[in-house]
């Protein structure tokens, strides 16, 4: 079975600075795919940045950037120019790639974010 | 936008009554989860639909809880009797594949079902 590991409960940041939230996995899969999903207080989880594994380029979207380093089964986020909006909980996820196990999505412990102004 | 619904958002339910969470997923959508997630922690899966059939129910606690998609299109969990702690957020998710492709792998969450037994 798979299993993700947020190595970090909490974070914080100054407002406009850069951060980086850990995230480990692991697998015997070759083909898979890796999210991080935020979650404000108001709890709806929200995708913030998705990742294939047969894409050797790092995703990015507007601040949100992802380091995948698919041999050592890594998968950090960074957040630049951090704003009071990103304050929330960040889940790491990591889902299969069909066949028998249909898709499952699997969470990590999740890590505390917050944004100092 | 399209969304997942769910409710009712908010149930306070008495130990041992029986408490049932109903979601409606994306228009489409063949593939429907049920997490519960804890309060400060990570959402565990508790059942996963393929259409109309369950594909992995093998966290979900059958002796209590059932759940059924007999259309394949919306869903029900129920939970008979409810016990302490089953208190927790109950969450609703669906995708347009079960993950054989490399579209349609995004997992979309409802607002989810705030759950509270006394």
């Amino acid at each position: 079975a798979q299993t993700v590991t947020q190595s970090q409960p909490e974070m914080s940041v100054q407002e406009a600075e850069t951060v980086t939230l850990s995230c480990t996995y692991d697998t015997s899969e070759s083909d898979y795919y890796l999210f991080w999903y935020k979650q404000p207080p108001s709890r709806q989880m929200i995708l913030v940045i998705r990742q294939e594994a047969y894409k050797q380029q790092n995703a990015t979207e507007n601040r949100f950037s992802v380091n995948f380093q698919k041999a050592a089964k890594s998968f950090s986020l960074k957040i630049s120019d951090s704003q009071l909006g990103d304050a929330a909980m960040y889940f790491c996820a990591y889902r299969t790639f069909g066949g028998t196990s249909y898709g499952k999505l699997t969470f990590g412990q999740g890590t505390i974010l917050t944004v100092h102004p | 936008e399209a969304e997942v619904a769910q409710s009712p958002r908010y149930k306070i339910t008495e130990k041992s009554q029986a408490v049932a969470f109903w979601c409606d997923p994306i228009s489409g959508h063949a593939t429907l989860y049920w997490y519960r997630q804890i309060l400060g922690q990570g959402p565990e899966l508790l059942v996963q639909f393929q259409d109309e059939s369950v594909v992995d129910d093998s966290q979900l606690p059958k002796d209590r809880f059932s759940a059924e998609r007999l259309k394949g299109v919306d869903s029900t969990l129920k939970i008979q009797p409810a016990e302490l702690g089953d208190s927790a957020m109950y969450l609703c998710a669906s995708s347009l594949g079960g993950g054989q492709s490399y579209s349609g792998n995004t997992i979309y969450f409802g607002e989810g079902s705030w759950l509270t037994v006394v």
